[in-house]
């Protein structure tokens, strides 16, 4: 199985941060990675797919870039509903599988 | 617009079985793969299995922790999605969802709302 690891596991930032959470695939993954942002008793939303695409909808804010083994997302000017803990996934085999989670506070 | 629905899930006892369903619209649902995740209380969102398309005959995939206990099947005619949970541990206690999966490439895009299943005496 490929090994996702997300880090930081949580971080505090304030209004108006730029936020880089990064994620490494345990084996190459070429660019098979999404990203997703969860809110406290809330399904999962899909910010990203593909490192660097984003789902229809998500703010322009959000970046992700990568490929291969190492990851990043990034938040521009981070606003008050970015507050969240997100989650990378490579699916490029099977199991799908996820990073732990970062956690984003607010400073 | 895309809607995902969940629904089945309840407090069942260790070895018991449940099923969870899963209704989709306002797409093709036998176009998509659809898949389950689960997030157990306080962590982290595994993957549980898929459903391909009507065109690859809805043939299924499994996560290793539950092969040979979960089965995913559909019902095209009800554009719906099943997970049958059998031989229940405490350790299945979840939120678990269906996503639609996308593109050629296979990535999630719409998430159900969850519905939470509970494993105990």
């Amino acid at each position: 199985d490929i090994q996702m690891t997300q880090s930081p596991s949580s971080l505090s930032a304030s209004v108006g941060d730029r936020v880089t959470i990064t994620c490494r695939a345990s084996q190459g993954i070429r660019n098979y990675l999404a990203w997703f942002q969860q809110k406290p008793g809330k399904a999962p939303k899909s910010l990203i797919y593909a490192a660097s695409s984003l789902q229809s909808g998500v703010p322009s804010r959000f970046s992700g870039s990568g490929s291969g083994t190492d990851f990043t997302l990034t938040i521009n000017s981070l606003q008050p509903e970015d507050f969240a803990t997100y989650y990378c996934q490579q699916y490029i085999s099977y199991p799908l599988t996820f990073g732990g989670g970062t956690k984003v506070e607010i400073k | 617009e895309v809607q995902l629905v969940e629904s089945g899930g309840a407090l069942v006892q260790p070895g018991g079985s449940l099923r969870l369903s899963c209704v989709g619209s306002g797409f093709t649902f036998s176009d998509n793969y659809m898949d389950w995740v689960r997030q157990a209380p306080g962590k982290g969102l595994e993957w549980i299995g898929r459903s391909r398309n009507k065109p690859q005959g809805y043939t299924t995939e499994y996560a290793a922790s539950v092969k040979g206990r979960f089965t995913i099947s559909r019902d095209g005619s009800k554009n719906s999605l099943y997970l049958q949970l059998t031989s229940l541990k405490t350790d299945d206690t979840a939120v678990y969802y269906c996503v639609r999966v996308v593109g050629s490439s296979s990535y999630f895009d719409n998430w159900g709302q969850g519905t939470l299943v509970t494993v105990s005496s």
